[in-house]
């Protein structure tokens, strides 16, 4: 089983859509929670950086961490075409600073 | 601001010949420093990481290489490529841990590495 798991999608919605893009883990020791944006041939970009549980909110972006279920959650509202990318959900522990286990990524279609 | 610069941005080179990419940090000082790489599908694999000058840590056993050496400095090397070692390079950065604080990681734009 792996550390992280995560639908590779494609995942296709309208543009103004609400965006659910989701990740479960299996270590209960995963404290630290990120979500990433790539676009394609491009590096990934820090979106949400969150710590144990509950929701964190930026824009039009919400980040939800469910540590009971193991189940974190990315919501993006009023979806743009500019949101079209691959998003990655990364995750670390206390106790090591320098590894982080990476979900395989989400590719997201935002149509106009 | 904190930039991270990797080049170059495409690669194609012949198996069996060396390799050298070369990541670099400004606007921080003793940055972590990571090196990924990314297949298709299958998200980010840690290849290397270092806490400081010379301080570098393996993560995967393969005919790659790492070394730091300056403070912002990360360099990818092989003496002789591999057909398996295609795929998208990433460097990434992070502050030093703070206490029991995890920080995030940046990452630069990648090098695309195809083998011949």
């Amino acid at each position: 089983q792996k550390e992280v798991e995560q639908d590779p999608g494609p995942l296709s919605v309208p543009e103004g859509a609400i965006v659910s893009l989701n990740c479960t883990y299996s270590n209960s020791a995963f404290q630290y929670f990120m979500w990433y944006r790539q676009y394609s041939r491009k590096g990934p970009e820090l979106l949400m950086y969150t710590y144990s549980s509950g929701n964190k909110e930026d824009g039009r972006f919400t980040a939800q961490v469910d540590k009971s279920s193991k189940y974190i959650s990315l919501f993006i509202r009023d979806s743009q075409p500019s949101d079209s990318a691959t998003y990655l959900c990364a995750m670390g522990t206390k106790y090591n600073f320098n590894k982080f286990y990476f979900g395989s990524g989400t590719k997201l279609n935002v149509k106009p | 601001s904190q930039t991270i610069h990797q080049w170059p941005a495409t690669l194609v080179q012949p198996v069996g010949s060396p390799l050298s990419l070369e990541c670099t940090v400004e606007g921080t000082s003793n940055p972590n420093l990571y090196w990924y790489r990314q297949a298709a599908g299958r998200g980010l694999q840690l290849l290397f990481y270092s806490i400081g000058i010379d301080q570098i840590s393996s993560e995967v056993p393969q005919n790659l290489s790492a070394s730091r050496p300056q403070d912002r400095q990360f360099i990818l090397s092989s003496k002789k490529l591999l057909l398996s070692d295609s795929g998208f390079y990433l460097c990434a950065w992070s502050a030093p841990g703070q206490g029991d604080s995890n920080q995030p990681q940046h990452f630069g734009d990648g090098t695309r590495l195809s083998i011949l």
